[in-house]
C-alpha cells in the first residue's frame, strides 16, 4: 500500500531561522510527488512537482528536492507569511495520497 | 489566473438529508475530483472524473455519494443521505492532464452534518 510520512508534525521557527521539512514516501510506480501549501480552511496550494530522483525546483525562499524514499522541503531565511501547513502528496495513477503534513509557524 | 471555485463555502444539514456540493473546474481542464478534509486529519481522496464517467474511487465513496458533470462547467458531488462523520472540509480538483502538470484545488465547502 502507498504511504506518505511527513516529519515534524510541527516547527516552530524564529524569522531567518532555515530548515527542511521531510516527506517519506513508498509507492509503486511514482508518477509525482507534490507539495501543497494550506492555509486554515482554505484548500491546498500547488507549489511543486517532482517527477524523478536528483529533481530540484525553487520558489522564492522555498526549495524542493527528490530522492527515491524522501523529499524534503527546504525553507530559507522564513517569513511569518510562510507560516502555513504543508503538505505532501504521492501519485501513482490518478489520485493524490497525502500525508499529514507539516504546521510550520514562524515567529518575528 | 483560472481558478477552481466551489459552492456554497458553508453548507449546514440535518442527519439523513441530501446535499449537493459544486464544483466549476479549469475550463481546460478533463480530469476532475473530490477529496476530503475531516478537522485535524489529512486530506482524503474519494473520486477521480474522467470523459463523463468515474475512473478511481476510494473506499469512502459509497453508495451514498455520487458525482455527476451535468454540463460543460459544473461537476458536483451529491450525499444521499448524510451522517454525523460525514461532516468535513470537501475539495474540489482538477488536471489539464494524467501525466503532467498538477491537480489545482478549490477553496473547499465547509460541510457540517447535525
Amino acid at each position: 500500500e502507498d504511504q506518505v510520512t511527513q516529519s515534524p508534525e510541527a516547527l516552530r521557527l524564529q524569522e531567518g531561522e532555515s530548515s527542511s521539512l521531510n516527506c517519506s514516501y513508498t509507492v509503486s510506480g511514482l508518477r509525482g510527488l507534490f507539495w501543497y501549501r494550506q492555509d486554515p480552511g482554505k484548500g491546498p496550494e500547488f507549489l511543486f512537482t517532482l517527477y524523478s530522483a536528483g529533481e530540484e525546483k525553487e520558489k522564492e525562499r522555498l526549495k524542493a528536492t527528490l530522492t527515491k524514499k524522501e523529499s524534503f522541503l527546504h525553507i530559507t531565511a522564513p517569513k511569518p507569511e510562510d507560516s502555513a501547513t504543508y503538505l505532501c502528496a504521492s501519485n501513482s495513477g490518478y489520485a493524490l495520497n497525502f500525508g499529514k503534513g507539516t504546521s510550520l509557524l514562524v515567529t518575528p | 489566473e483560472p481558478e477552481v471555485t466551489q459552492t456554497p463555502s458553508h453548507q449546514v444539514t440535518q442527519m439523513g438529508q441530501e446535499v449537493i456540493l459544486r464544483c466549476v473546474p479549469i475550463s481546460n481542464h478533463l480530469y476532475f475530483y473530490w477529496y476530503r478534509q475531516i478537522l485535524g486529519q489529512k486530506v482524503e481522496f474519494l473520486v477521480s472524473f474522467y470523459n463523463n464517467e468515474i475512473s478511481e474511487k476510494s473506499e469512502i465513496f459509497d453508495d451514498q455519494f455520487s458525482v455527476e458533470r451535468p454540463d460543460g462547467s459544473n461537476f458536483t458531488l451529491k450525499i444521499r443521505s448524510t451522517k454525523l462523520e460525514d461532516s468535513a472540509m470537501y475539495f474540489c480538483a482538477s488536471w489539464a492532464s494524467g501525466s503532467t502538470d498538477t491537480q489545482y484545488f478549490g477553496p473547499g465547502t465547509r460541510l457540517t452534518v447535525l
